[in-house]
Formats: structure tokens, sequence, C-alpha cells
């Protein structure tokens, strides 16, 4: 298995422009995460899905955040407008069982300029 | 206060030496415990999985939970440069429901 994978690794943009960033989970896995880190807030959950629904979306920061998960292998998080403090690291996570270990894809560093 | 509470460091110890890595926690209901390994620009990965109290060994490294403290421990034996991560303890009530996780802890291991 590939793991979890995200795109891209890596995205500048200017402030105001929209940003969407991608996650395709393990195959099978019925949950999936985004988080954000960064130095000062550590790690932060945004959004969680459960077999494609949104259970648990209270770490959105505002109505610029917005995740999707259209199907099992798929989901996006989109920012619009971006905002330089959206600059971070945005993590996808999935696992089979929510209380047990997740595996991390390699992550989405956003610089909002 | 927080739920979960761990030192962010940085702690720096010499090649070989035991290295301690803590947190505690506020809710007594907690039962999974675990602790992620995060190198530089890459995303956590799961070193080690304990429910509820008790020791748990793998390797050099050995997990430990004190329910009654409400504290949970890493020890890492003849600590290597390759273990310089930030680790990261979580925890959950039960397996469904979602991770809390603690801010991490810079380690350096010096050669």
């Amino acid at each position: 298995d590939a793991g979890v994978i995200q795109s891209p690794r890596h995205e500048v943009t200017e402030m105001g422009q929209e940003v969407t960033l991608r996650c395709k989970p393990i195959s099978g896995h019925n949950s999936l995460f985004w988080y954000r880190q960064t130095m000062m807030r550590g790690l932060e959950l945004l959004i969680y899905f459960n077999n494609n629904v949104p259970i648990d979306d209270s770490g959105m920061p505002e109505d610029r955040f917005s995740a999707k998960m259209p199907n099992a292998s798929f989901s996006t998080l989109k920012i619009q407008p971006s905002e330089p403090r959206d600059s971070a690291v945005y993590f996808c996570a999935s696992t089979l069982s929510v209380g047990r270990g997740y595996t991390f894809g390699s992550g989405t560093r956003l610089t909002v300029v | 206060q927080k739920e979960v509470e761990q030192d962010p460091g940085p702690l720096s110890v010499p090649e070989g030496a035991i290295v301690s890595l803590n947190c505690t926690y506020s809710n007594s209901a907690f039962q999974y415990f675990m602790w992620y390994r995060q190198y530089s620009r890459k995303g956590p990965e799961l070193l080690m999985y304990t429910y509820s109290s008790g020791n748990k060994e793998d390797g050099r490294f050995t997990a430990q939970v004190d329910k009654s403290s409400k504290y949970i421990s890493l020890f890492i034996r003849d600590s290597q440069p390759s273990d310089s991560a930030t680790y990261l303890c979580a925890m959950s009530l039960n397996s469904n429901y979602q991770l809390i996780w603690g801010a991490g802890t810079k380690l350096i291991i010096k050669p």
C-alpha cells in the first residue's frame, strides 16, 4: 500500500487566492482526518469524516475553510480566500479505528504571502 | 488546563543514554495511549500503542501507562542520533473516539 497520499507537497499562494489540498486515504480505511500543524499551536484537528460523512468539524477555523469527501478514496480541504495566518503544514490521516492508530500523509506545506 | 500536557523541550542527551519522555492527562476515562514519532518535514508515525495500564516493549522502546497517576512514559534505551525527532503522545476514550494530542517533545541525540 502506498500509504496516505497528499498533494501538493508545497503550495505558495498570494493572500486572497483559493487553495485546494487533496488527500487519498489508505484503501479500506473508513475514517479520514484533516489536521493543521504550526509551531505555536501544535497539531489541531480541523475535521474528521467517517464513511465519507463529516462527523466533527468544530475545529474548522471559520467559513473560509471547507472540506469534502465525495467518495471513500478522495478528500479535499479548501481555503477561500486564503490569508497569511493560514500558513501551516496540513496533514491528512486515515484509520480503520478512530480511537487507535492513525496513518498520516507527508503533509502539504502551505505558505500564504 | 489542557487535557494532555507534554513538555515541548527540547531535550538534548548524548548518544547511548536512556531517554524518558512523559505526558500527563486529566481525563481518567482515557483507555488507549499512543506515542508517535515525527521527523522534520514528515508526518507523525505510530511508534507504540497501549491499551489501559501496564508496559509494552518493542526493541529499544518501552511504553508505560500509570492510570492511577494519569501519567504515561516512553523510554528509549541506547539512544541513537536517528532517534532525534519530535515525540507526540496521544490518547482516546475508546475505539470510537478521536485522539487527543500532546504538544510534542523535541528530542535531540548528540553523537
